[in-house]
């Protein structure tokens, strides 16, 4: 079962790259990355999802070492509306059992300044 | 694309009443359905995953009796709550997805309040 590791809070001025981590020691060979991003009483919004290497889109980019045992979610040039809980998710691997590896970490709360 | 549909986005009602919260994929038909519980400042718990046509899975610690999962369709999932107390007092969100290993897509979520 993967779990995540992400920091708690980081702090940006607006304008600046943003790069938050996320550790996944224990993910599956079939596991997938995704990144979600979660405003106050919302449900999580899909930011990026990727496997390995680098993933962009107009949103945000994903670098994926070669072990993947973590990733970093990159977005460019934040304003204040980018202020949110960021959320890294692994699994999604049938565990058999009946029942989906879906943890969900503590994810991190990003706070853009002006 | 990609919209989930969630309904009622806030419910307030008193103990022992039985609540029901849809979660509709409006524009994608969705093979899987999950239901996930938030408490303040904390994370989304998984609760269940549900697949068209089949029973639900409860992650272990989730009562079936008490949070029923009816996944009817590709687009449509039910969480019924019942005989609500305040300690079911939570934000309830429910996510679809087409397929394995495809990003699941989030509904808005249901504050739930019980008196």
């Amino acid at each position: 079962l993967a779990k995540t590791t992400q920091p708690i809070s980081m702090d940006s001025y607006e304008g600046q790259e943003v790069n938050i981590t996320c550790s996944h020691n224990n993910i599956a060979t079939n596991d997938y990355i995704t990144w979600y991003q979660q405003f106050p009483s919302q449900g999580p919004r899909f930011i990026i999802q990727g496997y390995k290497t680098k993933v962009t889109n107009e949103v945000a980019s994903l670098f994926i070492p070669a072990d993947r045992k973590s990733s970093t979610l990159s977005l460019p040039r934040v304003s204040l509306s980018d202020t949110a809980v960021y959320y890294c998710l692994v699994g999604d691997s049938y565990s058999g059992a009946g029942s989906y590896q879906l943890t969900f970490g503590k994810g991190t709360k990003l706070s853009v300044i002006p | 694309g990609a919209v989930v549909s969630q309904h009622p986005s806030r419910v307030i009602c008193k103990s022992g009443t039985s609540v029901k919260i849809e979660c509709r994929s409006l524009d994608f038909q969705a093979t899987t359905m999950f239901w996930y519980r938030q408490f303040p400042k904390q994370s989304l718990m998984l609760m269940a995953t549900s697949n068209e046509g089949s029973k639900a899975t409860y992650e272990q610690g989730v009562e079936k009796d008490k949070f029923l999962i009816n996944h009817a369709s590709l687009t449509l999932s039910t969480l019924t709550v019942t005989s609500a107390h305040p300690e079911d007092s939570s934000f309830y969100i429910c996510s679809a997805r087409v397929q394995f290993n495809q990003p699941q897509h989030f509904g808005d979520g249901t504050r739930l309040s019980i008196l």
